[in-house]
C-alpha cells in the first residue's frame, strides 16, 4: 500500500532553535499534504494544508510565520517549526491523499520536545 | 461546540465483551465518515469507513444516521489487541481535510 515516510521520529531541541520535519510519499504523488498536531490526551488538530507548488493554507490560530510549510515537489512536504518554545512540544503528523481507493495515508509522526 | 464529539471514555471492558462507541457531528454538510484507531504514540490507522447502509468488517460494525448526525462503532468479542484509542473522523463536502473527534480510549482487560 501507499507509504508516507516521516522523519525524524523524535527530536529534542533547545528553545529558540528551528526544527524541520519531512514527509515523503514513497510510491505515489502527493499533490496535497495535511499537517496535524496532537497534544497529549487530545485529538489531532489540523494545522495546515499544503499543495504542491503553491502556498499552504493555515487553519485559524496557526501562525504561518512560525510553522513554515514547503511543498516543492509531488513527493516531499516539509514543516519547519521556527524559534521553537516548550509549548510547541507535541506530536506532529502528516497525511496525504492517495486517490479514492487508498484514501488517506499518514506518516508515522514526529514527537518534538523543546527544552 | 466541537465539530465532532465522542464518548469521553475511558472504556475498560473484559475480554470477550461487546463495546459500543458513539459519535456526533455538528456540520450537516459532512460527507464522509470513518473510524480510525490510534495506538499510543503512533499514527492513526483506518479501521473502517462508515456508510448510511451500515457496514460490517468481521467483529466490527459501523452505523451512520445522517438525520441524527450520529455515528456508531460496535466491537464484538473484544480482544486484548483491540486496546487503543478510537477516533471518529469526518470530512465535509467540497473539502478533503479530515476532522477528528477527541477519541475514546479503550482498554480490554484479560
Amino acid at each position: 500500500g501507499a507509504v508516507v515516510s516521516q522523519h525524524p521520529s523524535w527530536v529534542i531541541c533547545k528553545s529558540g532553535t528551528s526544527v524541520k520535519i519531512e514527509c515523503r510519499s514513497l510510491d505515489f504523488q502527493a499533490t496535497t499534504m495535511f499537517w496535524y498536531r496532537q497534544f497529549p490526551k487530545q485529538s489531532l488538530m489540523l494545522m495546515a494544508t499544503s499543495n504542491e507548488g503553491s502556498k499552504a493554507t493555515y487553519e485559524q490560530g496557526v501562525e504561518k510565520d512560525k510553522f513554515l510549510i514547503n511543498h516543492a515537489s509531488l513527493t516531499l512536504s516539509t514543516l519547519t517549526v521556527t524559534s521553537a518554545h516548550p509549548e510547541d512540544s507535541s506530536f506532529y503528523i502528516c497525511s496525504a491523499i492517495n486517490g479514492p481507493v487508498d484514501g488517506y495515508t499518514f506518516g508515522s509522526g514526529t514527537r518534538l520536545t523543546v527544552v | 461546540r466541537k465539530e465532532v464529539e465522542q464518548d469521553p471514555g475511558p472504556f475498560n471492558v473484559p475480554e470477550g465483551a461487546t463495546v459500543a462507541f458513539n459519535c456526533t457531528y455538528s456540520n450537516s454538510a459532512s460527507q464522509s465518515f470513518f473510524w480510525y484507531r490510534q495506538d499510543c504514540r503512533k499514527e492513526p490507522k483506518l479501521l473502517m469507513s462508515v456508510y448510511s447502509s451500515g457496514n460490517e468488517d468481521g467483529r466490527f460494525t459501523a452505523q451512520l444516521n445522517r438525520a441524527s448526525q450520529y455515528i456508531s462503532l460496535l466491537i464484538r468479542d473484544s480482544k486484548l489487541s483491540d486496546s487503543a484509542t478510537y477516533l471518529c473522523v469526518v470530512t465535509t463536502r467540497g473539502n478533503e481535510k479530515l476532522t477528528f473527534g477527541t477519541g475514546t480510549r479503550l482498554t480490554i482487560i484479560p
